[in-house]
């Protein structure tokens, strides 16, 4: 089983739509977990760390979910520029590796 | 983020051939790390150091080396150069692991 698993996609989304991505992750002693943005190959942004209570930042949502050993990201009323690579990321392997999904592409459609 | 910086940008080289991409951060940043990109395969760690002269590997190490003598430079070796090893290559470095990471622009490299 791989460390940290993200369903590939494509998600094709109309604008406005509300999608959420659900990243798996394999080592119950992770402390640390990031969802990350990239376009086109470039380097990865981060979107927004994901706290153990769950945490908003605009039409973002990100959860935590210790029992299941998952993390989410939910996007509400998605725009055009929302349309992008999302990787989440997990510290694994002792605590001092940062692991990365595959990455989940988001398409948003008129 | 100009504060990570990556070289070069685009390189070329042929099978067998030994490549170092060069990586420097100047935050003095504890942390840094290499992954590459490849189609279907996300980003995937190659080599990680969690300080100068601690470095560890990661997901897929063979055919690589890193040293990390100094705190800011993290440089990458590809002994010998094999096709499989064409990709993109991301250096980052972080101060603490429940924090950003930041990465440098990427080199891209192609082995033929």
């Amino acid at each position: 089983r791989k460390e940290v698993e993200q369903d590939p996609g494509p998600f094709n989304v109309p604008e406005g739509a509300t999608v959420a991505f659900n990243c798996t992750y394999s080592n119950s002693a992770s402390q640390s977990f990031f969802w990350y943005r990239q376009d086109c190959r470039k380097e990865p942004k981060l979107l927004m760390s994901v706290y153990s209570s769950g945490n908003e930042d605009g039409r973002f949502t990100a959860q935590l979910n210790r029992a299941s050993q998952y993390i989410s990201l939910l996007i509400r009323d998605s725009k055009l520029s929302d349309s992008a690579t999302y990787l989440c990321v997990v510290n694994t392997g002792g605590g001092n590796k940062l692991t990365f999904g595959t990455g989940t592409q988001l398409k948003v459609e008129l | 983020d100009a504060g990570i910086t990556q070289s070069p940008r685009y390189k070329i080289t042929e099978t067998g051939r030994q490549v170092t991409l060069m990586c420097h951060q100047t935050w003095s940043h504890s942390y840094m790390f290499w992954y590459r990109q490849d189609l279907g395969h996300g980003l995937r760690l190659i080599y990680y150091s969690a300080a100068a002269d601690i470095t560890d590997k990661g997901e897929v190490p063979d055919g690589y080396v890193v040293s990390r003598s100094k705190t800011e430079n993290f440089p990458l070796t590809l002994e010998s150069a094999t096709r499989s090893q064409t990709s993109v290559y991301f250096c980052a470095s972080t101060a603490h692991l429940n924090e950003k990471l930041f990465f440098g622009s990427g080199t891209q490299l192609s082995v033929l």
